[in-house]
């Protein structure tokens, strides 16, 4: 079956720890996303990546990095500079440019 | 800047009682107007995409329409399945990285 998977679907972290959320796509699709969601915020675009190896940032990416190697794979690092990381990490694939955005389960990260 | 509001924030109905969502919106330049839907814990379901003011699409009790400044998606007849959260989001035609911008989502609570 064909899908956007992430793990895992929980997350805990310590203050001062990095944490690396995994998001695997079997679509076959070029472009990538993730976004974060906040209780009763909409969704915020962290970063993209059109093509392998090359990514932008989005419009919260402070605190976060991305790296694009394989098509298949966009992981996302949240590094200790993220001031308030617990939140609902949602990664996104696409065939290209301009076309629908599909979704994967998310990651629940929540720091202690 | 592009903006997206929804409303109601939350809507409570009587299962067969039909109703619409709203999604009022500000973009440079429409490319598409997308919903989603998303139940707790889970990543959001992609639903309808509209491109040009007087476009409608259905799926099953769903239909959503555009005009140039806002749409709808009424549920007809809905059903206790049909409860989640619906979100909209809009993509303009020069978005950088296709960047979806959302609303806050309405949240469908369906009772039999």
């Amino acid at each position: 079956d064909g899908g956007i998977t992430q793990s895992p679907k929980y997350l805990f972290r310590k203050e001062g720890q990095n944490v690396t959320l995994s998001c695997e796509q079997n679509l076959n699709h070029d472009a990538m996303y993730w976004y974060r969601q906040d209780p009763g915020q909409g969704l915020r675009l962290i970063y993209y990546s059109q093509i392998v190896n090359d990514f932008q940032k989005g419009d919260i990416a402070e605190g976060y990095s991305v790296s694009r190697e394989k098509k298949e794979s966009f992981p996302l690092t949240v590094t200790s500079a993220q001031k308030n990381p617990t939140a609902f990490y949602l990664c996104a694939s696409s065939p290209g440019q301009g076309d629908t955005q599909y979704f994967g389960p998310g990651t629940r990260l929540t720091v202690l | 800047e592009d903006q997206v509001t929804q409303s109601p924030e939350a809507l409570r109905l009587q299962e067969g009682e039909s109703s619409s969502l709203n999604c009022s919106y500000t973009v440079s330049g429409l490319r598409g107007l997308f919903w989603y839907r998303q139940d707790p814990g889970k990543g959001p379901e992609f639903l309808f995409t509209l491109y040009s003011a007087g476009e409608e699409k259905e799926k099953e009790r769903l239909k959503a329409t555009l005009t140039k400044k806002e749409s709808f998606l009424h549920i007809t007849a809905p059903k206790p399945e049909d409860s989640a959260t619906y979100l909209c989001a809009v993509q303009a035609a020069r978005a950088a990285g296709n960047k979806l911008t959302f609303g806050g989502g309405t949240r469908v609570l369906v009772k039999p």
